[in-house]
């Protein structure tokens, strides 16, 4: 059974750097072919693609987004960590991590956390 | 950069078929996931790879797609449908992962 799951702090000042971390169960990221991806969701809004890792270390990130943002896995621990630098109150939402295959389809998410961004 | 399309919401009658669609540059060209997400719940993956069911997800449930439509179809619709569903696709150009704006499925 495929298990994902967002921890992070609730709440950030505004110019602060996020971290959050996906821990996954139920298969290896060093799998041929595998990816966890980021994924976030402003409340209401639409979802919005952050970043993405895959099994050989590739890493892609949301050109708007790209200058803040980090991903980097732990195989060992089974996680996959994001930082995302100079938080600003647009930035309000709901993380999510998810499983991916080669073609980018992704079939198992994790509950998501909600981050807010205020002073 | 490249986008898709999706009716901000539709409605369906109770038991019968709702096409939800999905534009974008030849879009047939590429492989269209969708999600279904209900309210304060994480999406839900319905159809991928344009037309293939995952296991558990009802025959009900179907895609196509051709030129720059791609289309997710409900048979029957059931109040338990209600919810937003999202296309998404990979954009091999800007190596992008790409969802739409999103559909509010409304069931009368």
């Amino acid at each position: 059974q495929v298990t994902l799951r967002e921890s992070g702090p609730a709440l950030v000042n505004p110019t602060q750097t996020l971290t959050l971390t996906c821990s996954f169960s139920g298969f290896a990221l060093s799998t041929y072919g595998m990816c966890v991806s980021w994924i976030r969701q402003p409340p209401g809004k639409a979802l919005e693609w952050v970043a993405l890792i895959d099994w050989e270390d590739d890493k892609y990130y949301n050109t708007s987004l790209k200058t803040r943002l980090t991903i980097f896995k732990d195989t060992s621990k089974n996680q996959v960590v994001l930082t995302m630098t100079n938080m600003d109150p647009v930035d309000t939402a709901t993380y999510y991590c998810a499983r991916g295959d080669s073609n980018y389809v992704f079939d198992s998410w994790g509950q998501g956390t909600l981050v807010t961004v205020s002073s | 950069s490249y986008e898709l399309t999706q009716p901000l919401s539709m409605s369906v009658a109770l038991g019968q078929t709702a096409s939800i669609t999905c534009g974008g540059d030849n879009i047939a060209g590429k492989n269209v996931h969708w999600y279904q997400q209900k309210p304060g719940q994480a999406p839900v993956l319905v159809i991928y790879r344009d037309n293939s069911r995952p296991s558990g997800i009802p025959e009900r449930f179907s895609g196509s797609s051709s030129g720059n439509t791609a289309t997710l179809s409900i048979s029957r619709a059931q109040a338990g449908d209600e919810a937003d569903y999202f296309c998404q696709v990979w954009d091999s150009i800007t190596l992008s992962v790409i969802f739409g704006g999103g559909t509010k499925l409304t069931v009368l």
